[in-house]
């Protein structure tokens, strides 16, 4: 079965930091683009950033530029996404998705609390 | 950045009525655009992509349509489980951002 499993989400103070993991199984990960997206309480998808299959390109929205740092470990299957320097705005559900362009599998999302 | 526009913002229908849905973008993405469905408290699922091809198990009442500007949902006789809302995604290049648009949330009339 073809399964993005994120974890690693919690509360942290204003300032902090976090990282996200999505751990990938039942495809070849390796040869897939992949995705942070998320989601505030109550609002629609914002994209945040993306890694390409060999990590070797990455982009981050204007939002989170210079405080998240997307990577991946193809070894591992597992797609990674460190933040910093935590604001109450980037409280949201993050999802992990596969895809070169469309998102055809989705993660569960974890939930990241930012607040003192 | 492409923008994505969605209207409207809320579709009352009754169950068994046809849900058009619109999305525009503010360049052509050719037919680079996809659509997801997604209830409350769950991850999004595509739909549609390519403009008009539904994903792997998607109903055949959802059909997507239009290229470039332009772009349509047409649920043709909506169930109940169909009520969610509905986001549309341009991925016309990389790099991205390949952005959504705000969504529209299909209720219940």
């Amino acid at each position: 079965e073809v399964q993005l499993v994120e974890s690693g989400g919690g509360l942290v103070q204003p300032g902090g930091s976090l990282r996200l993991s999505c751990a990938a199984s039942g495809f070849t990960f390796s040869s897939y683009a992949m995705h942070w997206v998320r989601q505030a309480p109550g609002k629609g998808l914002e994209y945040v950033s993306a890694i390409s299959s060999n990590g070797g390109s990455t982009y981050y929205a204007n939002s989170v530029k210079g405080r998240f740092t997307i990577s991946r470990d193809n070894s591992k299957n597992t797609l990674y996404l460190q933040m910093g320097s935590l604001r109450a705005e980037d409280m949201a559900v993050y999802y992990c998705a596969r895809g070169e362009g469309v998102m055809d599998v989705w993660g569960q999302g974890t939930t990241v609390t930012v607040s003192s | 950045e492409i923008v994505m526009t969605q209207s409207p913002a809320t579709l009352s229908v009754s169950p068994g009525e046809r849900a058009t849905l619109s999305c525009r973008a503010s360049q052509s993405v050719s037919s680079n655009l996809a659509w997801y469905q997604q209830k409350p408290g769950q991850a999004p699922r595509l739909l549609i992509y390519g403009a008009s091809t539904r994903a792997t198990g998607i109903p055949a009442r959802f059909s997507g349509s239009g290229s470039g500007t332009e772009f349509t949902l047409t649920i043709s006789s909506l169930q109940s489980e169909d009520f969610a809302v509905y986001y549309c995604q341009q991925y016309n290049n990389w790099p991205p951002p390949w952005t959504f648009g705000q969504g529209t949330k299909v209720e219940i009339k």
